[in-house]
């Protein structure tokens, strides 16, 4: 069975950075791209980007490009995303899933990202 | 506002039919499959329909997906009371080289 667990709320200051993990398991962790989407409070879903476990390869939207940085450690089947210069905004969901026949078929349970002062 | 555009609400009743469109473009629906989500409040969105038209295993052919040009449709009969949830299409658009979500659409069961 795929699972993907990630780690726990994060509480951070304004321009603080946070990263956050996602354990893969029941597939061979290099097989598919690993996915991050935001979820503000009571808004829609925004892609964020992807990670190509097998060669470190990374698609970044333009809306966080320049503050984030996902990657993967094939030694423990975890990928991480690191979101840099938080700002209020950037209190949401974060969610990982890995692209299985074209689409998000298995989502972590989610990490709470609080920016507060 | 999204690159690809849903309604952002739907109503019917129960054992009712109701359809959600999900409008792209050449980029994203017109050259790429379509799938769709169901997100439960406080809880991780949920894939129901993959490369247009398929359902993953668990899921109920109650649910059913579509997809013509640049305009793709999920379709829900026999409406319960728990079909309440907000529904995203998504899908890749080559143009942007990112992954697309609609806005979303809030499915209420009268």
């Amino acid at each position: 069975e795929v699972q993907l667990v990630q780690s726990g709320a994060e509480v951070k200051r304004p321009g603080a950075t946070v990263k956050i993990s996602c354990k893969v398991s029941g597939y061979t962790f290099t097989t598919f791209y690993i996915h991050w989407v935001k979820q503000a409070p009571g808004k829609g879903l925004e892609w964020m980007g992807l990670v190509d476990p097998e060669h470190g390869k990374t698609i970044y939207t333009e809306n966080f490009k320049d503050r984030l940085t996902l990657t993967a450690d094939r030694s423990t089947d975890t990928a991480y995303m690191e979101l840099r210069g938080l700002r209020s905004e950037d209190t949401a969901f974060y969610y990982c899933a890995p692209l299985r026949s074209g689409a998000l078929a298995t989502w972590g349970q989610g990490t709470l990202v609080t920016v507060s002062s | 506002q999204s690159v690809l555009i849903q309604p952002p609400s739907a109503s019917g009743t129960p054992g009712q039919r109701v359809a959600i469109s999900c409008s792209g473009a050449s980029s994203n629906i017109g050259s790429n499959t379509v799938t769709w989500y169901r997100q439960l409040p406080g809880t991780a969105p949920k894939l129901l329909i993959y490369a247009n038209n398929k359902r993953p295993s668990g899921v109920p052919d109650r649910f059913s997906g579509s997809k013509s040009g640049t305009s793709a449709s999920l379709a829900i009969s026999g409406l319960h009371s728990d079909d309440e949830a907000v529904y995203y299409c998504a899908g890749w658009d080559d143009s942007l080289n990112a992954w697309l979500f609609g806005g979303g659409t809030k499915l209420s069961v009268l």
